[in-house]
């Protein structure tokens, strides 16, 4: 399966900054993905990040909160901008392998503190 | 947005004993995934299951896709000491998005 290297894999924040998250992957993948996980809870999928096109975002989050780029079918970047403490969460990358997409793997995740 | 109920929330047993935990849905899914997350890493992938009725096992854990397409189980046999973690179950709508579980927390015992 793909391997992952996500940065950084925490960080501590100013509110009202914005950082930059980086996902590389080992292999060409078609669907790559970023997911939100809040303190003690599960994971909510953010957006789909489409290599030449615009991510296509889930209800409740926004291209202006959560810019995403894919340039290439091995790299994406999510950046959490104007950040409050409700933004402290874990976020994390994922691709899809194999046919169908079947067998998503996640990176190791970025744990953000906002204070 | 949709959700998959799974239960339990958290599990308290003694190292040995056999572990069983599942998520219902009101939807179809087409694919059932389980995954355990350790603190400070991402989930990581156990069984993935693809066809109503379909019962595989990975070693200690077995999981069955629910033949009405809405449910799944998982299940532990024998319990060691790093089946600690979280488990999360996951759907698969359509082609590409995984709607997860809540998670089970898996507290064991020496």
């Amino acid at each position: 399966s793909a391997v992952i290297s996500q940065k950084p894999s925490r960080d501590i924040c100013q509110r009202g900054t914005s950082l930059t998250i980086q996902c590389q992957v080992d292999s060409q993948v078609t669907m790559m993905f970023w997911y939100r996980q809040q303190p003690g809870q599960s994971l909510t999928l953010i957006a789909t990040a489409n290599q030449g096109s615009e991510a296509t975002y889930e209800s409740g989050f926004v291209i202006d909160k959560f810019p995403i780029s894919r340039p290439n079918l091995t790299f994406s970047t999510l950046t959490v901008s104007n950040m409050s403490p409700e933004d402290s969460s874990i976020y994390l990358c994922s691709v899809g392998t194999g046919g169908g997409g079947y067998g998503y793997t996640f990176g190791s995740g970025t744990r953000l503190t906002v204070v | 947005g949709q959700q998959l109920n799974q239960s339990p929330q958290s599990m308290f047993i003694q190292e040995g004993e056999d572990v069983s935990m599942n998520c219902t849905s009101s939807s179809i899914f087409n694919t059932w995934l389980w995954y355990k997350q350790d603190p400070g890493e991402g989930p990581v992938l156990l069984i993935a299951l693809y066809k109503a009725g379909e019962l595989t096992s990975n070693g200690r854990l077995t999981a069955q896709f629910g033949i009405t397409r809405k449910d799944s189980f998982l299940n532990i046999s024998a319990s060691i000491p790093s089946d600690v973690g979280i488990y999360f179950c996951a759907g698969l709508q359509g082609a590409q998005k995984l709607v997860f579980g809540q998670g089970t927390r898996l507290t064991i015992n020496p």
